[in-house]
Order: C-alpha cells, then sequence, then structure tokens
C-alpha cells in the first residue's frame, strides 16, 4: 500500500483557495486517491476521490498530473468552518481500507 | 448517502472492566469494517480488519485477546476492549465501504476513557 507525504500544516484566510499536495510515489496502478477531511473529536469524512486527471465535486477539486505520483486537493474560497485536518490516501477497493493516514495536513483558515 | 453509526460517543470505565464499542452500517451491507485508534494530535492508526462470519485480522502490535472484534452480521460490527488500563484510553473510530458509493464512511468516533 501506497505511502503518502503532505505539508504537517498550512495557513489560509478566509475566501482565498488553498491547495494540499500529497506525495504518492509507489501508487500502483490500481490505486485511487482518496482525501478525507477530520474535525476535532470526529471521524473522518470523505471529500472526493481520483484516479487521473482532474475531479471535481461540490465542494472541492483533485487535480491528478498524468505519472500520479502525486495529487493536488483545492478547496476553492476557504471559510473559517474548513479548518481541520485533510488526509490523503491511496489504495484501490476493498484494501482501501487497509491504506495508512498519514500525518495529514492540519489547516487552519484565519478570519 | 452511506451512514456508520457508531455507539457509544464517549465512555468512561473502572481500569480492569471491558468495554463494548459498536459499529453499525445503517443502510448498506458491509462484509468488512476497520477499525483505527487514534491518540490526541495523532493521526489513525489501524488496528484490524473486521470479517463478517469469519476472524477479523489484526495489524501488527495489536493484542487480538485484548481488542475482541466481533462481525457477526452484514451491519454490525463489535470492538470490546477487555481488562482496560488508562493507556487504552484514546479515540476509536470504524469504518465500512458501500460498494455502490465512493470512498469508505467513518463512524463519529468512542472517546473511550480508562480511570
Amino acid at each position: 500500500l501506497a505511502k503518502t507525504t503532505q505539508p504537517i500544516s498550512m495557513d489560509s484566510y478566509e475566501g482565498q483557495e488553498v491547495n494540499i499536495t500529497c506525495s504518492h510515489n509507489n501508487i500502483a496502478t490500481n490505486d485511487y486517491i482518496t482525501w478525507y477531511q477530520q474535525f476535532p473529536s470526529q471521524g473522518p469524512r470523505f471529500i472526493i476521490q481520483g484516479y487521473k486527471t482532474k475531479v471535481t465535486n461540490e465542494v472541492a477539486s483533485l487535480f491528478i498530473p498524468a505519472d500520479r505520483k502525486s495529487s493536488t486537493l483545492s478547496l476553492p474560497r476557504v471559510s473559517l468552518s474548513d479548518t481541520a485536518v485533510y488526509y490523503c490516501l491511496v489504495g484501490d477497493g476493498d484494501n482501501a481500507g487497509k491504506s495508512t493516514f498519514g500525518d495529514g495536513t492540519t489547516l487552519t483558515v484565519k478570519p | 448517502g452511506a451512514v456508520v453509526s457508531q455507539h457509544p460517543s464517549w465512555v468512561i470505565c473502572k481500569s480492569g472492566t471491558s468495554v463494548k464499542i459498536e459499529c453499525r452500517s445503517l443502510d448498506f451491507q458491509a462484509t468488512t469494517m476497520f477499525w483505527y485508534r487514534q491518540f490526541p494530535k495523532q493521526s489513525l492508526m489501524l488496528m484490524a480488519t473486521s470479517n463478517e462470519g469469519s476472524k477479523a485480522t489484526y495489524e501488527q502490535g495489536v493484542e487480538k485477546d485484548k481488542f475482541l472484534i466481533n462481525h457477526a452480521s452484514l451491519t454490525l460490527s463489535t470492538l470490546t476492549v477487555t481488562s482496560a488500563h488508562p493507556e487504552d484510553s484514546s479515540f476509536y473510530i470504524c469504518s465500512a465501504r458501500d460498494r455502490s458509493g465512493v470512498g469508505y464512511t467513518f463512524g463519529s468516533g468512542t472517546r473511550l476513557t480508562v480511570v
């Protein structure tokens, strides 16, 4: 299962776009990339998943380059409530549940 | 969307007693569920994989006799912390995947405090 590396922390201001990059150099062919958000004392919440190129949903976009060795979660116009820890996980199907949670990125949004 | 219910949300118990935590998939069936432990300011650590109708698979370093996992139905997995000690105090989280959906759904977590 691919190991992931993310920045430990990031700061932003309300209304800005935030991009969090995750490195996963040994991603396997069948692996998907999934991002989760976690607030204190809560379980992680699914944000977005992708395999290649770009994926967009109502809350975020996920950019994946052709070599898939990294991915970037983009949060448009963040608000104070987006302050949380963000994790990227790499894995395939049922095995994705065994993916190792890295340290995650603590995003702090300031007013 | 898929919902995973975890109960209780918090529990305080005395050293030496056992505590059971339930994880239910409310609107889907889950043949596999996962149990994690998270200490303050740390990431989630996978403890075990719960398999419906068979024995759980434990990660290296996790004592299977201390953390008993039962997955008796397609919608319920339980984690029992036996003979709890203060060092078992942690945030325990379960997850499951709805095959018709995307990604994993996590429970809301259980804060265990052993005194």
